[in-house]
């Protein structure tokens, strides 16, 4: 079944502490994204890559890190998380580029205290 | 500078009514539209796209939009809601050429018996 899946679904930690959250697609995508979702602004996008080796900031990159070694994988990696981070957070991949149908995780919710 | 916009937050209507959700664009070049649905605890799904031709887009579980540039609008109508489209829904838009979306901030639907 042709899916993105995301771990974990839910996470609550503390300030500092280092997290990663891990997604990956089994559709041969070249496109893949984070976004964060919060009450009131929508989906904003964290860092998109277009490839393997290949990432770029989204609106909203400010305490985020990505890395794309290989084409399936695409962690969010947050280094010293803190409160402002608590959100939703969505992993999408699509073929080629973003205008392209995205296809999307069911999300992490994620609590820093 | 593009942006999307969804006037309305928060929509409430009768099973078997019409509905029809806003979505309004500014953007400098020839838009691609999209119309994603969010079900409570899921991912975003596509609903139905907007590339060229047809100005009315048929989508799936019975949505269908209309693109009018003059008013740079992309409004989501269905004839009669049915409670399982209770869910949040959201717009975006993307350019020819261009990597990224644009999401608006979503409308929440409610549908009442």
């Amino acid at each position: 079944e042709a899916q993105v899946t995301q771990n974990p679904r839910y996470l609550i930690t503390v300030t500092g502490k280092k997290l990663t959250v891990t997604c990956s697609q089994n559709m041969n995508h070249e496109y893949m994204s984070w976004y964060r979702q919060d009450p009131g602004l929508g989906l904003r996008q964290i860092y998109y890559s277009m490839n393997v080796e290949v990432t770029d900031k989204g609106d909203v990159p400010e305490g985020y890190k990505v890395s794309r070694k290989e084409k399936r994988n695409f962690p969010l990696i947050l280094e010293s998380p803190s409160p402002n981070q608590t959100s939703l957070y969505f992993c999408a991949s699509s073929l080629k580029r973003g205008t392209d149908t995205q296809y999307f995780g069911p999300g992490t919710r994620l609590t820093v205290l | 500078a593009q942006s999307v916009t969804q006037p309305d937050i928060h929509i409430t209507v009768s099973e078997g009514a019409s509905l029809e959700l806003r979505c309004n664009y500014s953007y400098g070049a020839t838009p691609y539209l999209f119309w994603y649905v969010q079900s409570p605890g899921q991912g975003l799904q596509l609903l139905l796209k907007y590339f060229s031709g047809d100005t009315l887009v048929q989508g799936i579980k019975g949505f269908e939009a209309e693109f009018k540039r003059s008013q740079s609008s992309f409004n989501l109508r269905k004839p009669s809601v049915h409670w399982s489209d209770a869910a949040e829904y959201f717009c975006a838009v993307g350019a020819t050429g261009a990597n990224n979306l644009f999401f608006g901030t979503g409308t929440r639907l409610t549908v009442i018996p």
